[in-house]
């Protein structure tokens, strides 16, 4: 299985853009790369995914190296909304979907 | 109104005894699963099920036990042979039972506690 390594924890300025880096070096061609994030206490919440090419929606941009070997979430204007834990994951291929949750990275965004 | 409903938000339970937690979603997903976390964690699959009427263990389901007998609902039941039980436990659903593009989308989970 493809396993991730992020930072443990991040601090971002209210209203600047927040860049959360995430190693995946052993993914395989056609696994996808997922972003979730958890406030505390609450269930994951979907972020943004992508396989190959740079992907875009109205939380984030995914930006995935050209080996698909790391990625970055970005999160261009980040508010003080935005603390929680931001996960990066790789569905493990061959398993009903499963997908491996690391401990991710805990950001908090500072006013 | 669709999503994913867990019941209780907190559940207690005494030494020996079986809880079962509750997760229902009516978004028409074919799987669901059943995830733990503990503090400062991530997440840990305990079962999940492709279909009506078939489940598969995932990495920790010593101690857990679960049914599908209906589309819409997977419960979790927490044995006593389940020994460290205390922990915040997740459920999630997607909408093909295979295939790398599914999103997952969570409950919004049930804290367990022992007395």
């Amino acid at each position: 299985d493809a396993k991730t390594t992020q930072p443990p924890s991040m601090d971002c300025a209210e209203g600047r853009a927040a860049n959360l880096p995430c190693n995946h070096s052993t993914i395989s061609g056609n696994e996808y790369v997922y972003w979730y994030r958890q406030i505390h206490s609450q269930g994951p919440q979907y972020i943004i995914h992508g396989l190959k090419n740079n992907e875009t929606n109205e939380m984030a941009s995914l930006i995935i190296t050209e080996d698909r070997k790391s990625s970055t979430l970005i999160l261009p204007h980040a508010t003080l909304r935005d603390t929680a834990v931001y996960y990066c994951i790789v569905r493990v291929e061959n398993t009903g979907n499963q997908f491996y949750f690391g401990t991710g990275t805990s950001l908090t965004v500072i006013p | 109104d669709g999503g994913i409903t867990q019941s209780p938000k907190y559940l207690f339970r005494k030494e020996g005894q079986n809880v079962t937690l509750s997760c229902e979603q009516n978004l028409n997903h074919d799987a669901m699963y059943w995830y733990r976390q503990d503090p400062g964690q991530g997440l840990r699959l305990i079962y999940y099920s492709q279909i009506v009427n078939d489940f598969q263990k995932g990495d920790i389901a010593e101690g857990y036990s679960v049914s599908r007998e209906k589309k819409e609902s997977f419960p979790l039941t927490v044995t006593s042979a389940q020994k460290n039980p205390t922990a915040f436990y997740l459920c999630a659903s997607s909408k093909a039972r295979q295939g790398p593009w599914e999103t997952q989308y969570f409950g919004p989970g049930t804290r367990l506690l022992v007395l």
